[in-house]
């Protein structure tokens, strides 16, 4: 168990849909990464924040958007959802520091279905 | 902003056999280079990692190195067993962790 929890773990739609997936980072870490995988693909970054404020962007769809509360949890939302977006969709934390950088850790991802 | 390679994409190897993947990086800032194994439907998990104020790090059967003047750093790993056969990541990022880039993958299997 990492400590970084993500909701719901599956979750099936159906095209033009919006969905709001949920991460926990672990306790003590200020930094939330978002990342796309799509079936036998590698890790797209999507979006990172830090203490609440957004501190990195890749290449995330205009219809993606995401935030991060003052409990430091945070949302990805994904709407107009299409066909492309099935993917696992992972979300890792990790404690940033003045220099120092220390290891990101994943959660279980949620799988989302689109159809 | 950082673009990550990563070479072979795919990588059989017998068991007992020395196994070598390699990431070039473009971002001269990077300073943090973890390497992630990945079972299939399963998350990412850290390996290893090294840091540009090193040039090799060994764990066990595992090692990483790293030649900042080239920007590439590799991952060995020696007297493979079928369980490492797995997706490996490598990664890179800048003092203060923004975008943990990473490559694209390599697909290793070990047979018995």
């Amino acid at each position: 168990d990492s400590g970084v929890t993500q909701t719901p773990k599956h979750l099936i739609t159906a095209t033009g849909q919006r969905v709001t997936l949920r991460c926990s980072p672990r306790s003590g870490d200020l930094s939330v990464y978002w990342y796309q995988q799509s079936l036998d693909q590698g890790l797209q970054f999507l979006i990172q924040y830090y203490n609440g404020e957004e501190r990195a962007k890749g290449n995330i769809l205009e219809r993606f958007s995401a935030q991060q509360f003052p409990d430091l949890h945070s949302e990805l939302n994904l709407s107009s959802l299409e066909l492309g977006d099935s993917a696992l969709y992972f979300c890792a934390s990790s404690v940033v520091g003045q220099g120092v950088n220390t290891e990101a850790f994943f959660g279980q991802g949620t799988r989302l279905t689109v159809v | 902003g950082e673009n990550v390679e990563q070479h072979p994409s795919t990588l059989s190897v017998q068991e007992g056999d020395s196994a070598v993947i390699k990431c070039t990086y473009s971002d001269s800032a990077s300073n943090y280079f973890p390497w992630y194994k990945q079972e299939l439907g399963k998350r990412p998990q850290l390996i290893i990692d090294i840091r540009s104020n090193v040039g090799e790090k060994k764990d066990q059967r595992i090692a990483v190195t790293l030649n900042k003047t080239a920007k590439h750093f590799s991952l060995h790993i020696t007297e493979t067993q079928p369980e490492d056969s797995a997706v490996y990541f490598c990664a890179a990022t800048n003092t203060g962790f923004q975008k943990l880039v990473f490559g694209t993958g390599t697909r290793l299997l070990v047979s018995p």
